[in-house]
C-alpha cells in the first residue's frame, strides 16, 4: 500500500480532449506534487500544491493545471491533449517541512495516460 | 539548475554479485539526496536518503549509498544482489520544493 491513492489507474484519451487525474495524499501529508514519467525516463516535476495554492511549477505548458482541495487531495488537468502527453503521471505527497523536514516524498502508483 | 546523471542505463548481474550504481548531481545549494526503486508494476519506493551527517547512508533491503561532496556523487551499493532486486533505480536531488530525478538504471538480476 503506497499510502497515496491515484485514480484512475489507466486512461485512454483522444488528441484534443481534456483529462482530469486525481490524487489523495498519504494521511498526515498536506503537500502534493505531480510528476510526469515518460517511457524510459525519470519522473519530471510538473507542479506542487500546498494550502490550495500552486507553489512551484516545472517546465510544463499552461495546458497543465491543477487544484488542491481543503482535504489536501489534488487534481491534475491537462487540456488539448497531444500524443506526447502519453505517460505515467505520478502524485507524491509529504508533510509540511515544518512538521518533518527530513521526510521524503511518498509516491502513488500513478495513472497511465495513453493519448491516441 | 539542478540535474542528476545516472551513468548506467541497463545493468545485468548474476545473483550474489555486488552492485554499484553511479549517480552524479549538480546543485548549488544544500543537497538532499535520494534513491528510489520502482519494481515492475509498482510505485516508486524510497530506498534511502541523505540530508546531513554521516555520508554513508544505510537504507532498506541491504542497500547503502555514499555521499562524496567533492565528487558530487551519491552512488548506490549492495554487496550481494538477489533476483528480487530486479527493478528500476532512480537517483534524485531535492531542489527547492521539488525532486529532480535521473533517467534511471534498469537492473536485471539473473538467478
Amino acid at each position: 500500500d503506497a499510502g497515496v491513492t491515484q485514480s484512475p489507474t489507466h486512461l485512454i484519451k483522444t488528441r484534443g480532449q481534456q483529462v482530469t487525474l486525481r490524487c489523495s495524499p498519504k494521511s498526515g501529508h498536506d503537500t502534493v506534487s505531480w510528476y510526469q514519467q515518460a517511457l524510459g525516463q525519470g519522473p519530471q516535476f510538473i507542479f506542487q500544491y500546498y494550502e490550495e495554492e500552486e507553489r512551484q511549477r516545472g517546465n510544463f505548458p499552461d495546458r497543465f493545471s491543477g487544484h488542491q482541495f481543503p482535504n489536501y487531495s489534488s487534481e491534475l488537468n491537462v487540456n488539448a491533449l497531444l500524443l506526447g502527453d502519453s505517460a505515467l503521471y505520478l502524485c507524491a505527497s509529504r508533510p509540511t517541512p515544518a512538521v518533518n523536514y527530513r521526510s521524503g516524498y511518498t509516491f502513488g502508483s500513478g495513472t497511465r495516460l495513453t493519448v491516441v | 539548475a539542478q540535474s542528476v546523471s545516472q551513468h548506467n542505463h541497463h545493468v545485468i548481474l548474476s545473483e550474489a554479485a555486488s552492485l554499484e550504481l553511479g549517480c552524479n548531481y549538480s546543485y548549488g545549494g544544500t543537497v538532499n539526496l535520494f534513491w528510489y526503486v520502482q519494481y515492475p508494476g509498482q510505485h516508486l519506493q524510497l530506498l534511502l536518503k541523505y540530508f546531513s551527517g554521516d555520508p554513508l547512508v544505510k537504507g532498506i533491503k541491504g542497500f547503502e549509498a555514499e555521499f562524496i561532496k567533492s565528487k558530487f556523487s551519491f552512488n548506490l551499493r549492495k554487496p550481494s544482489v538477489q533476483w528480487c532486486d530486479t527493478a528500476e533505480y532512480f537517483c534524485a536531488v531535492n531542489g527547492f520544493q521539488k525532486l529532480v530525478f535521473g533517467t534511471g538504471t534498469r537492473l536485471l538480476v539473473s538467478p
